[in-house]
């Protein structure tokens, strides 16, 4: 079976502060990917990383990083000087090779990020 | 480019009735994928169709229908409707189909259903 979890619900901060956000999965599957999306007030989806399960180098883009780690089966999510547009629900999310690449979410992290 | 377009934004109905959502991809995309957001269950998957055809569907009951249309929109159909039923759902568009596993998904803003 296929499953997500982000152990934490909501994470609040004041502006500047680093953030973490974890996420770790489980899948039988051997080809796999993982994902990142902010879900702003809005409502839609914008996607921001993706990961297969072969590529385990960490990746940065601006204030944002990503750590994947195979061995803990973690996909954690790091903003840096984090600012108030920061503020949405983040979803990790995982797709297998077996399951036709629907995508598998874990619950969400609502993060605040307060000025 | 234009992003993807869902309609209607927001919709109440009662139970018992039908609901019918559109969603247009953006263009040149051929996958359009369904998902259900509910605060208790979360994002779950409904259905893909990759032209015209269904290729993937998740865990609801019959009541959840789709179709797509040659030029790649699609609508859900809501049959019975249940107080359950009440979420935003939420369409995604991608060139590929999921299957592939490699493509980024974009997202609509939602359709926002109520059931009374």
């Amino acid at each position: 079976a296929q499953k997500v979890t982000q152990a934490q619900t909501e994470i609040s901060v004041v502006e500047k502060e680093d953030v973490t956000l974890d996420c770790v999965y489980e899948t039988r599957d051997t080809t796999y990917y993982l994902f990142w999306y902010k879900q702003p007030p809005s409502g839609e989806l914008v996607f921001l990383i993706r990961r297969n399960s072969f590529d385990e180098q960490n990746e940065i883009s601006g204030r944002y990083s990503w750590n994947f780690q195979k061995s803990t089966s973690s996909f954690n999510f790091t903003i840096t000087a984090s600012q108030v547009v920061d503020s949405a629900v983040y979803f990790c999310a995982l797709s297998g090779n077996n399951q036709g690449g629907k995508l598998i979410f874990g619950q969400g992290t609502e993060l605040s990020v307060k000025p | 480019k234009a992003g993807v377009t869902q309609t209607p934004r927001y919709l109440i109905k009662t139970r018992g009735q039908q609901v019918t959502l559109s969603c247009s991809p953006i263009s040149g995309h051929r996958s359009v994928s369904w998902y259900q957001q509910t605060p208790g269950q979360g994002l779950q998957f409904l259905f893909e169709y990759f032209s015209e055809t269904q290729r993937n569907k998740g865990n609801f009951p019959g009541r959840f229908s789709g179709r797509q249309f040659s030029n790649s929109r699609s609508e859900m159909n809501v049959s019975t409707l249940e107080l359950g039923d009440s979420a935003l759902y939420l369409c995604a568009s991608s060139f590929e189909q999921l299957s592939f596993g490699t493509g980024e998904l974009f997202f609509g803003e939602g359709s926002r259903l109520t059931v009374l």
